[in-house]
């Protein structure tokens, strides 16, 4: 089955690190730029990051540009958010997204809740 | 940045009703553009592509139409499945999410 699960998701102070992951199965994972989304509580979707199929170019919306990073093992069809100096405004549903080229995201994960509070 | 706005940001429709969210963008997108739905607690959904191309599986009641900045999604008979939120999203620079259409019933 064509799946994506992102796990670690938690609670974690503000200034904290955390690092969430994303299982890819079912298709070739190499082959596809990936991303994440978040979506805080109430809120609407905001794109936060991709990385091309190869690692080799990521982007970033402003607000985590220098506080978080995006990578990839293609050995492990694995996709990884690294966020640092975490804010309150981080608090959100995270989604692992797969994307055509460069473009729409024709796969999503469950999500997985990260909470930024003390 | 591209910036993309939805209207209405509420609906209220009746189940047979023809419905049409529109997005702009603040600057020509050509035709990369998509569609998604949301419903509560769940993923979102892909829908359209490329302003009008229709994902496979997603019913042909749904349908995208547009290019450059205004853009409409149009979904020609209401049915109860359909009530939830929808979202545009530019991909020609960057992306960048409307901020959605809640569909609710009347």
């Amino acid at each position: 089955e064509v799946q994506l699960a992102e796990s670690g998701g938690g609670l974690v102070q503000p200034g904290g690190s955390l690092r969430v992951s994303c299982a890819a199965s079912g298709f070739t994972f190499s082959d596809y730029w990936m991303g994440w989304v978040r979506q805080a509580p109430g809120k609407g979707l905001e794109w936060v990051a991709n990385i091309k199929y190869d690692g080799s170019e990521t982007y970033f919306v402003d607000s985590v540009k220098g506080r978080f990073t995006i990578s990839r093992d293609n050995a492990d069809n694995s996709l990884y958010l690294q966020m640092n100096s975490l804010r309150a405004e981080d608090t959100a549903v995270y989604y692992c997204v797969r994307n055509e080229y460069k473009g729409y995201s024709d796969l999503w994960g469950r999500g997985t809740l990260v909470t930024v509070s003390s | 940045d591209i910036q993309m706005t939805q209207s209405p940001s509420t609906l209220s429709a009746s189940v047979g009703d023809r419905v049409t969210i529109t997005c702009r963008a603040s600057q020509s997108i050509n035709s990369w553009l998509a569609w998604y739905q949301q419903k509560p607690g769940k993923a979102p959904k892909l829908l359209i592509y490329k302003a009008s191309s229709l994902e496979s599986g997603v019913p042909s009641r749904f349908s995208g139409s547009g290019s450059g900045t205004e853009f409409t999604l149009t979904i020609s008979s209401l049915q109860p499945d359909d009530f939830a939120t929808y979202y545009c999203q530019q991909y020609d620079t960057y992306w960048t999410f409307g901020q959605g259409t809640k569909v609710d019933i009347k």
